[in-house]
This record gives C-alpha cells, structure tokens and sequence, in this order.
C-alpha cells in the first residue's frame, strides 16, 4: 500500500463544474503539498498545509490531520484547469525528512 | 524575478556515461531539493540540500550525488547510468528547508538512457 493514496485517477468535468479531489496518507507529517503539472513537465505549488484550510481564487485545500485527509476542490472550473494534480507529504523516515508523492490525478475539462 | 532555471533541459546518454544536472534557484532561496519522475514509480524524492548541506536524502543508490555551491546552486550527478535512469529531473527551491515553506519547481531536465 503506497503511503499516499489519491483519488480519483481520473477524472473529467464539463467547464463549470465542483471539483474535489482527495489525499489520505497513512503515517504522520509535517506538512502537505498541492502541485499542478501540466504537460511538458512544469510544476506548479498551489498549497502547502500543515492544518485547517487555504483557499487561493478558485482552489479551495483542506487538511484533517486526525484521519490523515486532505483535500483539494476547485470552483467554476475551466479548460484551463486540465493538468496533473498531486499531493506531496513531508514526513520523517530512518531519521531523515522527504517528500512523499502520490500518483496524482488527471483532470480534463471539457468545453 | 527570476524563476528556478535548470540545465540542460534536454539530453540523450549512453548506458555506462555519468551526467550531470544544474539547478539554480530563484535569488534569496538557500534550499535545492531534487526529484525523479518517470511514468512507474511518479515523483520521487532524490535529496535536499540548505546552506550548502545535504539534509535529507531519498533511497536511491550511491551513483545518484549532488552537491551544492556557496551561491546555492546545486549539481546532481548520476554516474554509471542504467537504462531505468531515463526520467525527467525536477529541482525545487525555497527559502527554509523545504518543509517549512512553499517550494518553487524548475521545468525539469529530460533524460534519455540509450
């Protein structure tokens, strides 16, 4: 079992449409990343939690630390939201802090 | 501001050549944290450097190094390369050490083993 689950895989949307996607982990961390990759490779940092909830235009992220939950939603969403979207946790393993990444989600919305 | 700016951004190696990766990032930012993706195993983390110290390191074997300068850009070095190194290389700057900050992503350099 990987530490960090994501789901769904895949998903597509038409443009307008509520979006959540979610991230449990299963050991404890220090901090949770949200990235956006779009093709050609560029990673983008949409939020970084340690707890409660951020919200940045449009993007909406959440973190439950007592179930190991994340998630992020995305208002009106639009064409220009179709990317790769992964979750990345800071945790502490044989004495020494990485990033843990899941295997991110595939967003498609339609027009 | 400049962004995170990684070199080459494309190259092509033979098994058994070593390679080696620059990453500088944005001015100000004292952390460099290096990544492999390839489309199996999905982002993984390499090592992370602060102040011109490796602080964390990845599971990843002894031919995978790195090293970073007093102007905080970092090297990575992959000596002895395998086919399976075929990857898109990502590095990472912050300000703190990566868990403490948001981290700013270079476009990645692309390898290919042959």
């Amino acid at each position: 079992k990987n530490e960090v689950e994501q789901s769904p895989q895949n998903l597509t949307a038409q443009e307008g449409e509520f979006i959540t996607i979610n991230c449990s982990y299963s050991v404890g961390i220090s901090a949770l990343h949200w990235l956006q990759q779009h093709p050609g490779g560029g990673i983008v940092s949409l939020f970084m939690l340690s707890s409660g909830k951020k919200k940045h235009g449009r993007l909406i992220a959440t973190i439950n630390i007592q179930e190991k939950h994340s998630s992020l939603h995305i208002t009106a969403s639009h064409p220009r939201d179709s990317a790769v979207y992964i979750c990345a946790v800071r945790v502490l393993q044989g004495g020494s802090e990485k990033l843990v990444f899941g295997k991110g989600t595939k967003l498609t919305v339609n027009p | 501001k400049a962004g995170v700016t990684q070199t080459p951004r494309y190259l092509i190696k033979t098994r058994g050549q070593q390679v080696t990766l620059s990453c500088s990032p944005i001015s100000g930012h004292r952390s460099v944290s290096w990544y492999q993706q390839t489309p199996g195993q999905g982002l993984q983390f390499l090592f992370e450097y602060f102040s011109e110290t490796q602080r964390n390191k990845g599971n990843f074997p002894g031919r995978f190094s790195g090293r970073q300068f007093s102007n905080s850009r970092s090297e990575m070095n992959v000596s002895t390369l395998e086919l399976g190194d075929s990857a898109l290389y990502l590095c990472a700057s912050g300000i703190g050490p990566s868990g403490t900050g948001e981290l700013f992503f270079g476009e990645g350099s692309r390898l290919t083993v042959l």
